[in-house]
């Protein structure tokens, strides 16, 4: 079972409505990530927090608002998305933040995301 | 542009065999570089992680690893129908302070039959 907690698994959202992705981690990870997952495509990195300081953003656009409120707890926002924004949200986390082994993930179980 | 790659599958093999799976990548600088596996509706989990040149053994895993040809492996002893996934090669490559920054391959689907 995955020590990486997200909620909801499903979320069904129209072009304008606002929503909260969320997701927990008792690791003691220092390190947290987004990434996003379409069908049959690999996972793609959205944010990076360290030490609860956003580190990495590529180049997400603004309807995506990440928020870490403590080091166990990661929010994803959701504003005025699009339909090609439904994909599977993984939350992840990693114990080390910096060394050859920074990409040892702890995968969430996802929240799949379908937006009308 | 920083490029994963896989062989494209997918790859059947029967149950028993050696599965073997490729993965080169573009980044001279890249440093460690990870084998996760997906299973179908489900989310990536760590098989292997390896950042020295040679080979690293992990019971019926054995990844490898070569710098100079952009190259890492991850072969399958003893095959088993539950190693039936996709295989993703990711590669951390943005330097000692990347945090999980990974770049991650198409994934290659492997199906092992009885």
């Amino acid at each position: 079972d995955t020590e990486v907690t997200q909620t909801p698994k499903h979320l069904v959202m129209g072009m304008t409505n606002k929503k909260s992705l969320k997701c927990e981690q008792h690791m003691g990870h220092r390190a947290m990530y987004w990434y996003k997952q379409k069908a049959k495509k690999p996972p793609e990195l959205m944010f990076v927090y360290s030490y609860e300081k956003l580190s990495i953003n590529e180049s997400v656009p603004s309807r995506f608002s990440p928020e870490c409120p403590n080091s166990s707890l990661l929010n994803l926002h959701l504003h005025a998305l699009q339909p090609e924004d439904s994909a599977l949200y993984l939350c992840a986390s990693s114990q080390k933040t910096s060394g050859p082994n920074t990409g040892e993930l702890f995968f969430g179980e996802g929240s799949r995301l379908t937006v009308l | 542009q920083k490029e994963v790659e896989q062989n494209s599958g997918p790859l059947s093999v029967p149950e028993g065999a050696i599965a073997s799976l490729n993965c080169t990548y573009s980044d001279r600088g890249s440093q460690s570089f990870f084998w996760y596996r997906q299973y179908s509706g489900k989310s990536p989990e760590l098989i292997m992680f390896i950042y020295s040149n040679g080979d690293k053994e992990d019971g019926r895993f054995t990844a490898q690893l070569n710098k100079a040809s952009q190259y890492v492996s991850l072969l399958i002893r003893d095959s088993q129908p539950s190693d039936s996934a996709t295989y993703l090669c990711a590669v951390n490559n943005a330097g000692g302070t990347s945090y999980g920054k990974l770049t991650f391959g198409q994934g290659t689907i492997l199906t092992v039959h009885p």
